[in-house]
């Protein structure tokens, strides 16, 4: 079934901390990737993305995602968080015709 | 500035009861969605509209009900078919309905079914 999973609900990481979220969708095609971000009381809003190209691909506020093919897998990558990360990050992949999401992970940044 | 503007951000109904959530947008985009997002299932799409007056049922349309008669406007109808319908729901839009297009979305707005 067409899907994109995320690996972690919740993460609680400290100030400083690198930070890594998975993410991997089951489609065999070319897909566009994304990933969202919803701080608390905000829109949700894009973060990066990925059509082609570079598969490292780096987006606002020092994070970056990288595409792995073989792996159907884009990960989120930031080396060092900061209080103002906490917030709840989506995964989003077109390739069935539609905007398909993950589950989401609430990130926690503890001071 | 461009957006979109949902209304209203909360709402409780009772069991039993239809209700409107509406949709605006200014950006002049072509396609709309509305998504309902609920703790531990991300964003779930209800129904989407590539062009005015057409629209098209995603993955969980049951008990809801859409319209697009303007471009800038797309309403959900969240009817008393709808068996949870207390959840968070989300307008979103893009320019062209592709996956060349990043989403916009609007503020949300919360139903409550008491």
């Amino acid at each position: 079934a067409q899907s994109v999973s995320q690996h972690n609900h919740h993460v609680i990481l400290s100030e400083a901390a690198s930070l890594e979220l998975g993410c991997n969708y089951s489609y065999g095609g070319t897909v566009n990737l994304f990933w969202y971000v919803q701080y608390p009381g905000q829109h949700l809003q894009l973060l990066l993305k990925y059509f082609s190209g570079d598969p490292l691909v780096k987006g606002i506020k020092g994070f970056e995602a990288e595409f792995i093919k073989s792996k159907f897998s884009f990960n989120l990558r930031k080396p060092s968080v900061q209080w103002s990360d906490t917030a709840e990050y989506f995964c989003a992949a077109w390739g069935w015709g539609k905007f398909q999401f993950g589950a989401g992970t609430q990130v926690v940044v503890t001071p | 500035d461009g957006g979109i503007t949902q209304s209203p951000k909360y709402l409780f109904r009772k069991e039993g009861q239809n209700v409107t959530l509406s949709c605006e947008q200014n950006l002049n985009h072509d396609a709309m969605y509305w998504y309902r997002q609920d703790p531990g299932q991300g964003l779930r799409l209800i129904y989407y509209s590539q062009i005015v007056n057409d629209f098209q049922k995603g993955d969980i349309a049951e008990g809801y009900s859409v319209s697009r008669e303007k471009k800038e406007s797309f309403p959900l109808t969240v009817t008393s078919a709808q068996k949870n319908p207390t959840a968070f729901y989300l307008c979103a839009s893009t320019r062209g309905y592709s996956g060349a297009n990043v989403l916009t979305f609007g503020a949300g707005s919360r139903l409550t079914v008491l």
